[in-house]
């Protein structure tokens, strides 16, 4: 069964460090997502993908996070200076076909990336 | 916005029992899905079922229904003959056209217990 890959399962960095968490989403899915749980906490939206851009993103998105599809297989999020708070387990998704009704396409969901920040 | 509710916390069931887990929803829209998910302890988020708004016959896979009532906006999971292997978060969500992302609850952490 296809499924969504992320890498590395668990990175332990400094702050201020910067951090690339890598995905692989299903290889025909179109729709891509970051989605952040601190530990204990609900799933939190950061960022929609689709056709090479962001669709959308929230408040927690700010200037230290960047997207990016690079080679048509990878999808990576990059968090330029890392503080104690983006300490998270960190999701990847995909979908092929926008997750709006009538026409659903269920969210894959990758195992995530611990993020720990020092 | 969207907004998910899920008032319990935790909650505890026997082997082989059903168990059901509540589940509220606000949106303005009119056409919207409603997912559950089940995040066991290993951390990844597994997919068990969707309901969307226009579908008149509650959405079933196997041991899990969906019981979904639209004028209370609610749209419970009920997980049948409840498996030590259950144990797990389980997260209920929302997209609507407005949304296009999946807007989670807080989650209930059901125990199961031989």
């Amino acid at each position: 069964e296809p499924e969504v890959t992320q890498t590395p399962s668990h990175q332990v960095t400094q702050m201020g460090q910067e951090v690339i968490l890598r995905c692989v989403p299903i290889s025909n899915h179109l729709y891509f997502y970051w989605y952040r749980q601190i530990l204990g906490q609900k799933v939190e939206f950061l960022v929609s993908f689709y056709n090479n851009e962001i669709s959308e993103k929230s408040e927690i998105f700010d200037d230290q996070f960047s997207v990016e599809r690079p080679d048509g297989s990878n999808f990576t999020l990059k968090i330029r200076s890392t503080k104690l708070e983006d300490s998270a387990m960190y999701f990847c998704a995909s979908s092929a076909k926008i997750v709006v009704p009538p026409d659903t396409g269920e969210l894959f969901f990758g195992e995530g990336s611990r993020l720990t920040v020092l | 916005a969207q907004k998910i509710t899920q008032t319990q916390p935790g909650m505890f069931v026997q082997e082989k029992e059903a168990v059901t887990l509540d589940c509220t929803y606000d949106t303005s829209d009119q056409s919207y899905g409603l997912f559950w998910y089940k995040q066991p302890s290993s951390g990844e988020m597994i997919f068990l079922i969707y309901q969307g708004s226009y579908d008149e016959q509650n959405a079933t896979e196997g041991r899990y229904s969906l019981n979904f009532q639209k004028a209370r906006k609610s749209a419970n999971l009920v997980i049948s003959a409840s498996q030590l292997g259950d144990s797990a978060m389980y997260f209920c969500a929302i997209s609507t056209p407005t949304d296009d992302k999946l807007i989670f609850g807080t989650g209930t952490r059901l125990q199961v217990f031989p």
